[in-house]
Order: structure tokens, then C-alpha cells, then sequence
């Protein structure tokens, strides 16, 4: 089955800062890569995603990278805020299938300094 | 605006005691999904249904059960409860494949303690 690594699993940012988390998956079959964002106490809300025939996707401060050569994609954030801290996954899934199960990483906590 | 819910938020049991964990969504989403959720293992699929009537094992499947008699909601059971069980679950739902976003749409978890 799937695996899916992340890096780092914590992460301290001062404000307007850029951060960068990276993730690597074992499939090659996968072609779907979502982000979700999980707040103190809440469950994990899709931020971005990205699909394995596009390089990367944009939504205002967010973006995301995808190498299927390599089987990598990241999440940058720019210009960081407090309101950015949280713990972000990654997962990655073959989109088209009937099941459309989910494999996440293990997550980055995000902390944003004032 | 409810969107997925999840009934108790927090329980403790103690080890061989059973329980039921309850979802509910209000979005006639075919798809729902039971994850459990432990410190620096991300969130793992204990099981899920792809329509009203059916389920299928994730990736952690054993020592728990489920079944969906209604579309909307989604039930996990933990019938001889063990402190390796000891983990915060989350419920998720999704639209039908081939339609929407592939987005999954995650209740607030429930945390449960087994001592």
C-alpha cells in the first residue's frame, strides 16, 4: 500500500516568514495530493491540493509543489501569520478510484512567532 | 450548516468494556470514513463505507467494527475495549467518486481513553 513520509514533524516560523513542509509517497500510482490543516481541538480542514498532471497550484499564500519523477510535493506558505499555526498533513490517494481512501503523513506542527 | 458530527466527544472506559461511537452527516455524502488519530503517526483508516449497507477495512481494522444502516450515519464499535485503543477517532465524509472535489469533510473527533 501507500506510504507516505513528512518532514519536519515540527516547525517554528518567525511572522512573514516563508515555511516549507515536504512530503515523499511509495506509490507511483498515486495522483491525487491534498493538504489539510488541523487546528487546536478541530478536525482537519482540505487547504489545497493538487493533482499528478499539474507541477503546482497556487491559492493566494499557499502553494504546492508536486515532482512525480521523484515522488515529492511540498506546501509553501509565504508571508506567515499567527493565524497559521496548526498542524498541517499531507496525503496522497488515487483520486479516480471508487475508494478514495486517504494515506496522511505523520504531520507538521506549524508555529508562527509574532 | 452541522455538516459531520461526532457523539460522545470524549469517553474513558475501562479495558474490556465496550462502546459505540457515532457519525452523523448531513451532506447525502456516499462515502464516510472512520481515522483514528495518534501522536506522530498521523491519522490511519480503521474502516470505511462507500455507500448505505457497505463497509471495507483500512488500514487498522482489527478490534474494531462498523456498520452504516442509514446514508448518513456512519458507527464504530469497540466491543472489548484495550489501551492500545486509547486515541482520538475522527469520522469523515465524501461525495460520491466522480463528483466534487475529492475533498474529505472531518467531524471534530472524539477522544477515548481506555485504562
Amino acid at each position: 500500500g501507500e506510504n507516505v513520509e513528512q518532514h519536519p514533524s515540527t516547525l517554528s516560523v518567525q511572522e512573514g516568514d516563508s515555511a516549507v513542509i515536504k512530503c515523499t509517497y511509495s506509490d507511483s500510482a498515486s495522483n491525487y495530493f491534498p493538504w489539510y490543516k488541523q487546528e487546536l481541538g478541530k478536525g482537519p480542514q482540505l487547504i489545497i491540493d493538487i493533482r499528478s498532471n499539474v507541477g503546482e497550484k497556487k491559492d493566494q499564500r499557499i502553494a504546492v509543489t508536486l515532482n512525480k519523477t521523484a515522488k515529492h510535493f511540498s506546501l509553501h506558505i509565504t508571508e506567515t501569520q499567527p493565524e497559521d499555526s496548526a498542524v498541517y498533513f499531507c496525503a496522497a490517494s488515487m483520486r479516480d478510484t471508487g475508494r478514495r481512501a486517504l494515506t496522511f503523513g505523520s504531520g507538521t506542527r506549524l508555529q508562527v512567532q509574532p | 450548516n452541522a455538516g459531520v458530527t461526532q457523539t460522545p466527544k470524549f469517553r474513558v472506559l475501562k479495558t474490556g468494556q465496550s462502546m459505540t461511537l457515532l457519525c452523523a452527516q448531513d451532506m447525502n455524502h456516499e462515502y464516510m470514513y472512520w481515522y483514528r488519530q495518534d501522536p506522530g503517526m498521523g491519522l490511519r483508516l480503521i474502516h470505511y463505507s462507500v455507500g448505505e449497507g457497505t463497509t471495507a477495512k483500512g488500514e487498522v481494522p482489527d478490534g474494531y467494527n462498523v456498520s452504516r444502516l442509514k446514508k448518513q450515519n456512519f458507527l464504530l464499535g469497540l466491543e472489548s475495549a484495550a489501551p492500545s485503543q486509547t486515541s482520538v477517532y475522527f469520522c469523515a465524509s465524501s461525495p460520491h467518486g466522480g463528483i466534487g472535489t475529492g475533498e474529505l469533510f472531518f467531524g471534530e473527533g472524539s477522544r477515548l481513553t481506555v485504562l
